[in-house]
């Protein structure tokens, strides 16, 4: 199975510091997308940041950046200014082609933002 | 804003039950999705349509079934509710994937409860 893998079960960061959350995917598709999500303790998932396969440039959205390195197939979340509202669960997510718009998760990383 | 609504936070049934979770999306997208979350687990798929009246099976489809008789109404099904079917339920819809940025969009989750 194509697999999404995020090794960081739960992390620590300091209030205004940078923290990074890693994801690693597995695909044999040469266009694919992947999606961060934030999912706070009330349970919505929201949407933070995209890159696709082919795009020429890291995706940054206001304090998130991805860092994409293609060939090692990793995809880390940067948030840069950490706030005591980032506490949450961050999933990595990837879709791919001809697969109905389906997305494959990993286990999640509970990032807890110390004041 | 995209909404997708979910009808009960929380639910709470007895086992052997028939069980069904609505979700209703009001942007007209094509794909629809039922996820289960459970933790250490991330979100595994269960069922997701890409039509009205058509449906797929995802990861994890034994014990569930679904309908969409509507494009914004796609419904899961607990044929007979078993204890191991106690989880948070996320509903999803979105356009179908073209190498672009079109995330899903999450429902608030259903808090499922089998006694």
């Amino acid at each position: 199975a194509q697999k999404i893998t995020q090794t960081q079960p739960g992390m620590f960061v300091q209030e205004k510091e940078a923290v990074t959350l890693d994801c690693t995917y597995d695909t044999s598709d040469p266009s694919y997308g992947l999606f961060w999500y934030k999912q706070p303790s009330s349970g919505e998932m929201i949407f933070l940041i995209y890159q696709g396969s082919y795009d020429q440039q890291n995706a940054t959205e206001g304090r998130y950046s991805l860092n994409f390195q293609k060939a090692r197939k990793s995809a880390n979340l940067v948030i840069s200014a950490s706030q005591l509202g980032d506490s949450a669960m961050y999933f990595c997510a990837r879709v791919g082609p001809n697969q109905g718009g389906k997305l494959i998760f990993g286990q999640g990383t509970e990032l807890s933002v110390k004041p | 804003d995209v909404k997708v609504t979910q009808s009960s936070r929380y639910l709470v049934k007895r086992t052997g039950e028939k069980v069904f979770l609505e979700c209703v999306q009001d942007m007209d997208h094509e794909n629809m999705f039922w996820y289960r979350q459970d933790p250490g687990l991330g979100l595994r798929l269960i069922y997701f349509s890409y039509d009205v009246k058509m449906k797929e099976k995802g990861d994890i489809p034994e014990g569930y079934s679904v309908s969409r008789e509507k494009k914004e109404r796609f419904s899961l099904i607990l044929e007979s509710a078993s204890t191991n079917q106690t989880s948070m339920y996320l509903c999803a819809s979105s356009t179908p994937w073209g190498n672009s940025n079109q995330p899903q969009h999450f429902g608030d989750g259903t808090r499922l409860s089998i006694l």
